[in-house]
């Protein structure tokens, strides 16, 4: 089955730790992206790539960084300069080859920082 | 700035009724608009979409009406069923500068009661 993996389900760190939120994808799309989804926010970008070794920021990229080594994956790192972390992430990707196809998410990771 | 407005943020339908969720936008560059449901602990997926040359669209149970006037879209949920209770996404998309960007709304959630 093609899809997308986000590990691990749920995260716990103290705060001033940096943490990193694995993202892989099997579907073979160019295109992946982050997003964040807080309760009554909706979902806003926080980084995207349109190929490997290449990102772009997105609306509040601000204390995460991203990497885009290999096609298949997209780690996000949330550093201790991000002063509010705790949030649900979700990864997604896309077929770029094709206008207007959809996002594909992953189920997401919930990070908890104390 | 929020370029595409969503309401209402929660929504209680009894089973058999009929759900209706609206967004406005504010961008004519958007063109496309897609629908996302999400379960809780999921990801969002696609539920339907709509170009703008199109006034309605429907597929099953799910209608989008498209108002390209009036910069608003909505959707509607036919017959509602406690399995259509979810949060609902409405999003706007556009492509520029090399880039397919979506903007979503806040969401809505939706609960249906038996």
């Amino acid at each position: 089955d093609g899809g997308i993996t986000q590990s691990p389900k749920y995260l716990f760190r103290k705060e001033g730790q940096n943490v990193t939120l694995s993202c892989e994808q099997n579907l073979n799309h160019d295109a992946m992206y982050w997003y964040r989804q807080d309760p009554g926010q909706g979902l806003r970008l926080i980084y995207y790539s349109q190929i490997v070794n290449d990102f772009q920021k997105g609306d509040i990229a601000e204390g995460y960084s991203v990497s885009r080594e290999k096609k298949e994956s997209f780690p996000l790192t949330v550093t201790s300069a991000q002063k509010n972390p705790t949030a649900f992430y979700l990864c997604a990707s896309r077929d770029r080859s094709s206008y207007n196809s959809p996002l594909h998410f992953g189920n997401g990771t919930r990070l908890t920082v104390t | 700035q929020q370029q595409v407005k969503q309401s209402p943020q929660s929504l209680i339908v009894q089973k058999g009724g009929i759900s209706i969720i609206n967004c406005a936008y504010e961008n004519t560059a958007f063109d496309y608009f897609p629908w996302y449901q999400q379960f809780p602990g999921k990801g969002p997926a696609l539920l339907i979409a709509i170009r703008p040359d199109v006034s309605e669209k429907k597929e099953g149970r799910f209608t989008i009406s498209f108002n390209k006037s009036a910069k608003q879209f909505s959707l509607h949920i036919m017959d509602s069923q406690p399995g259509d209770s979810a949060t609902y996404f409405c999003a706007a998309s556009s492509y520029g500068a090399g880039s397919y960007q979506l903007t979503f709304g806040k969401g809505t959630k939706l609960s249906v009661i038996p």
